[in-house]
């Protein structure tokens, strides 16, 4: 089984800086995908990003992007210019590839909060 | 878009109640999940389905059983409910055979048993 693990359970920052949001994960398979997901106080779980482990290269969406390191098992989420509608849950997520989801479902770090201050 | 419905956002019942969650997509997907998230543990499966009348155990099934009786249809049952199983309960559904595609979340049920 795989686990995933958030060092962060709160960061703050102040609007418009640079936040980077730690993910470190274990687990023995080869093939996997990696997720950032966001939850405001709406509750809605928003799926922020997505990297394919054997992609080399690091994925983007606009203000986000990641670091993936996969020998270091490490998968961290930066946020640049960072705005008040970003303050949420962030949770880092892990599922094999194949599966679709299956019994395995996601397997979710215990998040980390982020509050960008005004 | 995808949209995943729960038919309550917040939920009060009383310990030993059956009661029931339930979850519809309008997307035809073949995958559904119920999953349980509690501050600090982030979320947890507790049951999956990949078709209609299947069903797998997650990582805490206790206490929760399913029924999917219709592809677009999941429910989540707590046969006798307890003040343990009060927590944030997310549905989410998926494409089969797209691994890697993403899920698609209900916005949650605030479950409370006094």
């Amino acid at each position: 089984a795989q686990t995933v693990t958030q060092s962060q359970p709160e960061m703050s920052v102040q609007e418009a800086e640079t936040v980077t949001l730690s993910c470190t994960y274990d687990t023995s398979e080869n093939n996997y995908y990696l997720f950032w997901y966001k939850q405001p106080p709406s509750r809605q779980m928003i799926l922020v990003i997505r990297q394919e482990a054997y992609k080399q290269q690091n994925a983007t969406e606009n203000r986000f992007s990641v670091n993936f390191q996969k020998a270091a098992k490490s998968f961290s989420l930066k946020i640049s210019d960072s705005q008040l509608g970003d303050t949420a849950m962030y949770f880092c997520a892990f599922m094999k590839h194949g599966s679709g989801g299956g019994a395995d479902g996601l397997t979710f770090g215990k998040g980390t909060h982020l509050i960008i201050q005004p | 878009d995808v949209k995943v419905t729960q038919s309550s956002r917040y939920l009060v019942k009383r310990t030993g109640e059956k009661v029931f969650l339930e979850c519809v997509q309008d997307m035809d997907h073949e995958n559904m999940f119920w999953y349980r998230q509690d501050p600090g543990l982030g979320l947890r499966l507790i049951y999956f389905s990949y078709d209609v009348k299947m069903k797998e155990k997650g990582d805490i099934p206790e206490g929760y059983s399913v029924s999917r009786e219709k592809k677009e249809r999941f429910s989540l049952i707590l046969e006798s409910a307890s003040t343990n199983q009060t927590s944030m309960y997310l549905c989410a559904s998926s494409s089969a055979g797209e691994a890697g595609e993403k899920l698609f979340f209900g916005s949650g049920t605030q479950l409370s048993v006094l």
